[in-house]
């Protein structure tokens, strides 16, 4: 079974300081890894994916993500946090042979001025 | 980019009356799509996958008979809370995913049932 933790229910950061979500997962096989931010009162906007090739994947909104295939994780980064980015980020795995996506339980990400 | 368009946005019924959410691809052919609930402070939860043209996938635990799911084409699939209790109040999220490997949400669905 194929599975994701997002050990941090809320990150707290100050505007411009570097922001780390963190995101390890489980799945038998070669995984497919996303990011996506959920805004309040909105549905889920996708924000980066690694399916192969480089593990350093760059995304939307100057997020990247670094997928360590020893450490099974899948943290999400951003260099200079915004007070825009303050939402609900979820990690999310599936294996590449199949459908089904598994999302982690969510951090709260809370950017203050 | 493609977008997927869900309605209504929040809805709002009685106990015991049936509701229907409608998930649409606007600009791909969705062939799976997926429905999720979302409880307050709560991840997503996998409800059921239904490919077009087939019956639906339920995950353990979903009510097939309460959780009717509908993807009669490559564009459309509909979620129906029959004879909807309180318990089910929830935010509702679909997704879609044709021939890319990106999938593509849905705005959401706020169902309170008073």
């Amino acid at each position: 079974a194929q599975s994701v933790a997002q050990p941090e229910d809320q990150v707290n950061v100050a505007e411009g300081n570097p922001l780390t979500v963190k995101c390890t997962y489980s799945v038998s096989g070669n995984p497919y890894l996303f990011w996506y931010v959920q805004y309040p009162n909105r549905g889920l906007q996708f924000l980066l994916k690694y399916i192969t090739g480089d593990n350093l994947v760059k995304g939307s909104y100057g997020f990247e993500a670094e997928f360590n295939k020893s450490q099974t994780s899948f943290h999400l980064k951003k260099p200079s946090a915004l007070v825009s980015d303050s939402a609900l980020y979820f990690c999310a795995v599936k294996e590449a042979a199949g459908n089904k996506l598994t999302f982690g339980g969510g951090t709260r990400v809370l950017v203050k001025p | 980019g493609a977008v997927v368009s869900q309605h209504p946005s929040r809805v709002i019924c009685k106990s015991g009356t049936s509701v229907k959410i409608e998930c649409r691809s606007l600009d791909f052919q969705a062939t799976t799509m997926f429905w999720y609930r979302q409880f307050p402070k709560q991840s997503l939860m996998l409800m059921a996958t239904s490919n077009e043209g087939s019956k639906a996938t339920y995950e353990q635990g979903v009510e097939k008979d309460k959780f009717l799911i509908n993807h009669a084409s490559l564009t459309l699939s509909t979620l129906t809370v029959t004879s909807a209790h309180p318990e089910d109040s929830s935010f509702y999220i679909c997704s879609a995913t044709g021939r890319s490997e990106k999938l593509f949400f849905g705005s959401g669905t706020q169902l309170s049932v008073l």
